[in-house]
C-alpha cells in the first residue's frame, strides 16, 4: 500500500515558468510533510516542510500549499531556474514516529530548459 | 562538521557474499536510518535507531542487519547478497525534536551480480 502517492514522474518546464509537483497521502495521523531534493549523484537534501497547521509555507521561490481536507500538498517552485534541474520527492510523517519513519513518494525528475 | 559519511561510495558482489555498508556521523544525532533506493521506487526505509543500542526494523528489512553500539556509528550488514539488493543505499541521520531534518549521506551503488 502506497501511503504517499506523487505526480507526475517528470516535468519538463522552461525556464522562467512554474514548476508543480503533487503529493496526495492516505493517512490522516501524519503530521509533517516535508519536500527533498536530490541531484544525479548526490543524497537527498530537506527544501522545504510544513505541518498541517498551516494552508502555506514559502522559503523564496519554493511554496508548499497544503490541503487538509483533500489529503493532498504540493511544492510550486515560481521562475524555475535550470539549476533546480533535480528529482523532487515529497514525505510524510506521523506523531510519535520524528523524522526517522518518514514515508517517501516515488519522486518527481524535474527538467527546466532554458 | 563532515557530516553524514559512507563507504563504500560503489561495490560490486557476488550473489551469496556477505559485506558491511559503513554510516557515520558527527553532528551528535539521536536518530539513523537506513533507506535503499531504486528507479521509480523512491526511498524505502530498511532499518532505523532512535540511540545507541535500539534499533528497529523499516518498510524492507528482509536480507539486512543492523547494530548500533555509539552515537556515530550505524553499519549495515547484508548476510548473504542477493541480485534483488542491487540498489543506492543512504544513510541519514536527524536530532529527536523540531525541525526533524534528516541528514543523507552521499550514499552507496551496490550492484550484486
Amino acid at each position: 500500500q502506497q501511503q504517499v502517492k506523487q505526480s507526475p514522474q517528470s516535468l519538463i518546464v522552461q525556464k522562467g515558468g512554474i514548476s508543480i509537483i503533487n503529493c496526495a497521502y492516505e493517512n490522516t495521523a501524519f503530521d509533517y510533510f516535508p519536500w527533498y531534493q536530490q541531484f544525479p549523484g548526490k543524497g537527498p537534501a530537506l527544501l522545504i516542510a510544513i505541518r498541517p497547521d498551516v494552508s502555506e509555507k514559502k522559503e523564496g521561490r519554493f511554496t508548499i500549499s497544503f490541503n487538509k481536507s483533500a489529503k493532498q500538498f504540493s511544492l510550486h517552485i515560481m521562475d524555475s531556474q535550470p539549476g533546480d534541474s533535480a528529482t523532487y520527492f515529497c514525505a510524510a510523517s506521523r506523531p510519535g514516529a520524528g523524522s526517522y519513519q518518514l514515508t517517501f513518494g516515488k519522486g518527481t525528475k524535474l527538467s527546466v530548459i532554458p | 562538521n563532515a557530516g553524514v559519511t559512507q563507504t563504500p561510495k560503489f561495490q560490486v558482489l557476488k550473489t551469496g557474499q556477505s559485506m558491511t555498508l559503513q554510516c557515520a556521523q558527527d553532528m551528535n544525532h539521536e536518530y539513523m536510518s537506513w533507506y535503499r533506493q531504486d528507479p521509480g521506487m523512491g526511498l524505502r526505509l530498511i532499518h532505523y535507531s532512535v540511540g545507541a543500542g535500539i534499533t528497529d526494523q523499516g518498510e524492507v528489512p528482509n536480507g539486512y542487519n543492523v547494530s548500533r553500539s555509539t552515537t556515530e556509528d550505524f553499519p549495515l550488514r547484508l548476510l548473504s547478497a542477493a541480485p534483488s539488493q542491487t540498489s543506492v543505499y543512504f544513510c541519514a541521520s536527524s536530532r529527536d525534536r523540531p525541525p526533524y531534518e534528516q541528514y543523507f549521506g552521499p550514499g552507496t551503488r551496490l550492484t550484486v551480480t
